[in-house]
């Protein structure tokens, strides 16, 4: 069975500029999280979605931020515009309905230059 | 709400030596407990994990931690690493009433070990 995946594994771009990450969950989990570690500090949830639903966007820094779900299946993280704060590793995190283990992808690098 | 807390942000160790990654949380409510770990260009992996019953959790690798309601601490324990352990290691929580909910995460603590 596949596990969480996600593209791209590295990004750079320029201040200013827009970049989408995506995720797709481990087959069958209606659960998805998106998670940020910002240089070097604590891992970050952004938010859960409950198949197409957002069910908690507490963590979502900013308006510049914009998570979907179409379809239930995979999701993008939307940047637009790029701060250099934005810089950082972005998780993607699946589960299955009313499990508490999460499954962790590799993550994606980004950096605002 | 809940937090988590990782005292030693780098822990050296020598190899086959023992080694404690210390946790202390804070919480209002349950939570359960857990420890990740992320090797070298790889994601999280979970190592353990603390939902009830025996208050010595046994995970991946040899790894072990102790919940200690009291003291509002999960410290994880090695008896004797090798070079591959080499990691980071995260430290979390999650509320225990509700299900499906977000994780909260330490800072993490990088081990290193020297042959």
């Amino acid at each position: 069975e596949a596990g969480v995946t996600q593209f791209p594994s590295h990004s750079v771009i320029e201040k200013g500029q827009t970049v989408t990450l995506r995720c797709d969950p481990i087959s069958g989990h209606d659960n998805l999280y998106w998670y940020r570690r910002v240089m070097g500090k604590e891992i970050k949830f952004l938010l859960h979605f409950v198949k197409e639903s957002k069910q908690d966007e507490s963590g979502m820094p900013n308006n510049r931020f914009l998570a979907e779900r179409t379809g239930g299946t995979y999701s993008t993280l939307k940047v637009q515009p790029a701060e250099l704060e934005d810089s950082g590793v972005y998780f993607c995190a699946s589960s299955q309905v009313d499990s508490i283990e999460q499954y962790f992808g590799p993550g994606t690098r980004l950096t605002v230059t | 709400a809940q937090s988590v807390t990782q005292l030693d942000s780098q822990v050296p160790v020598f190899e086959e030596a023992p080694v404690e990654l210390r946790c202390n949380y804070s919480s209002s409510v349950s939570v359960y407990l857990f420890w990740y770990v992320q090797y070298p260009n790889q994601g999280l992996q979970l190592l353990l994990k603390y939902l009830s019953g025996s208050t010595l959790v046994k995970g991946i690798n040899g790894f072990e931690a102790e919940f200690n309601k009291s003291q509002t601490s999960f410290h994880l324990r090695k008896p004797s690493v090798h070079i591959s352990d080499t990691a980071e290691y995260f430290c979390a929580v999650s509320e225990m009433d509700s299900s499906a909910s977000k994780i909260i995460f330490g800072s993490g603590t990088r081990l290193s070990i020297r042959p």
